[in-house]
């Protein structure tokens, strides 16, 4: 089964809009933390933002910030005033334990084409 | 900030020959390392998890004998490719977890076997 699920393949957004790109999650851990990584042509992974289960604010971290809904199991990512340099893939992630320790899932990602 | 820095960045092989691929540390000490494989347009697929001076743990069908991972130090994790083939091809990448909450990544390294 899915744990993390995005459902968007690909986006596109118009420069200086702001678009949300889907999460959802599953997992019957209370402990879990929720990441979201941009991944460029380049191949580099560059974190963005956490959320941890137990933070009760949405996390925030400049353009960045994460619809955290807990009941519903979703972390969807909001970047707003999009520039052509976002374009890029993006990848929710869930780092849960287990009998082997922690270990971090990653979604299928979401392709977002910033326009101009 | 915490770096990992993985090396190197692009190779291309024969196949039947090993290559290994080194991913460091710079400026904190990593007990743990997670290695991923990823395919053209697909997500991270976690390969397996070294521990320092520890037996890696690898992930469901992922062979052992074929992807050697070797975590010698607090700052430095490999991960040998042996007897490579065609199909090995692809895009690994490393990430430690640091003192915060963040994983860091490598840079990634191509792999191309032919």
């Amino acid at each position: 089964a899915q744990k993390i699920t995005q459902t968007q393949p690909g986006m596109f957004v118009q420069e200086k809009e702001a678009v949300t790109l889907d999460c959802t999650y599953d997992t019957s851990d209370q402990s879990y933390g929720l990441f979201w990584y941009k991944q460029p042509s380049s191949g580099e992974m560059i974190f963005l933002i956490y959320q941890g289960s137990y933070d009760e604010q949405n996390a925030t971290e400049g353009r960045y910030s994460l619809n955290f809904q807990k009941a519903r199991k979703s972390a969807n990512l909001v970047i707003s005033a999009s520039q052509l340099g976002d374009s890029a893939m993006y990848f929710c992630a869930m780092r849960e334990g287990g009998k082997g320790g922690f270990k971090t899932i990653f979604g299928a990602g979401t392709r977002l084409f910033v326009k101009a | 900030g915490a770096v990992v820095s993985q090396h190197p960045s692009r190779v291309i092989c024969k196949s039947g020959t090993s290559v290994k691929i080194e991913c460091r540390s710079l400026d904190f000490q990593a007990t743990t390392m997670f290695w991923y494989r990823q395919f053209p347009k697909k997500s991270l697929m976690l390969m397996a998890t070294s521990n320092e001076g520890s037996k890696a743990t690898y992930e469901q069908g992922v062979e052992k004998d074929k992807f050697l991972i070797n975590h010698a130090s607090l700052t430095l994790s490999t991960l040998t490719v042996t007897s490579a083939h065609p199909e090995d091809s692809s895009f690994y990448i490393c990430s430690a977890d640091t003192v915060n909450y963040g994983y860091t990544f490598g840079s990634g390294t191509r792999l191309t076997v032919v």
